[in-house]
């Protein structure tokens, strides 16, 4: 069975700083990885995959992932962020191939300083 | 770019009514799925459905839900008899199936469901 582990609940962080927001998955086979944005009272935004290639992965709007296999984590990082960034962020994980059984982790909330 | 769609967005419901809620998953997909936000919480993994038939369930799908593909389209989530914790956002997503590699579950914008 597949587990994600986001140990931060929330993340204050000011306005044009950097901000790192952890995940770490378990599985005993090869994974995709994903993080979706959630604004307050909306669905769920996919903002960026990792399937297979580049273990790093980027966003339209400057997020950016690493897929660290040795590690087991799928950090999600952004250099400067902006006040729009608020949302609630989801890492979640699957199995390669058609079916595809999501397991979401637990979110963090990520709330950006004026 | 085909999408994933949900209606209602928004469907308030007595409790101990039954529930429809709708979805149109991405015409060529294969595999249907629902998922479960209950409000500051995660989003779970409630059933998944393949060929006409549940492939997999939670724990959480009991005897009160069931789902149904009634025709080419369309693949419903239908709680009977709904109780105040059914209150929760319900996600529908699909995914292709098959041999197809690289290539994730589409989700719908989710229906917000009030159980008063």
């Amino acid at each position: 069975a597949q587990s994600v582990t986001q140990l931060d609940s929330q993340v204050p962080v000011f306005e044009e700083a950097p901000v790192e927001l952890r995940c770490n998955y378990s599985s005993s086979v090869s994974v995709y990885l994903f993080w979706y944005v959630q604004y307050p009272n909306q669905g769920l935004q996919l903002l960026l995959k990792y399937l297979s290639g580049s273990t790093l992965v980027e966003s339209i709007n400057g997020f950016e992932a690493e897929f660290n296999k040795s590690q087991t984590s799928f950090h999600l990082r952004k250099p400067s962020v902006h006040i729009s960034d608020t949302a609630e962020y989801f890492c979640a994980v699957s199995e390669p191939g058609g079916y595809q059984k999501v397991t979401f982790g637990t979110g963090t909330k990520l709330q950006v300083i004026p | 770019e085909p999408e994933v769609t949900q209606t209602p967005s928004h469907q308030v419901t007595q409790m101990g009514q039954e529930v429809i809620l709708r979805c149109v998953p991405i015409s060529n997909h294969l595999y249907f799925y629902w998922y479960r936000q209950i409000l500051g919480q995660k989003v779970e993994f409630l059933v998944s459905f393949y060929n006409n038939e549940i492939s997999e369930k939670s724990e959480i799908f009991d005897d009160q839900f069931s789902v149904e593909r009634p025709d080419g389209s369309n693949f419903t989530l239908k709680i009977r008899s709904t109780k105040l914790e059914d209150s929760a956002m319900y996600f529908c997503a699909s995914s292709a199936g098959g041999g197809v590699v690289n290539t994730e579950a589409f989700f719908g914008q989710g229906t917000r469901l009030t159980v008063v």
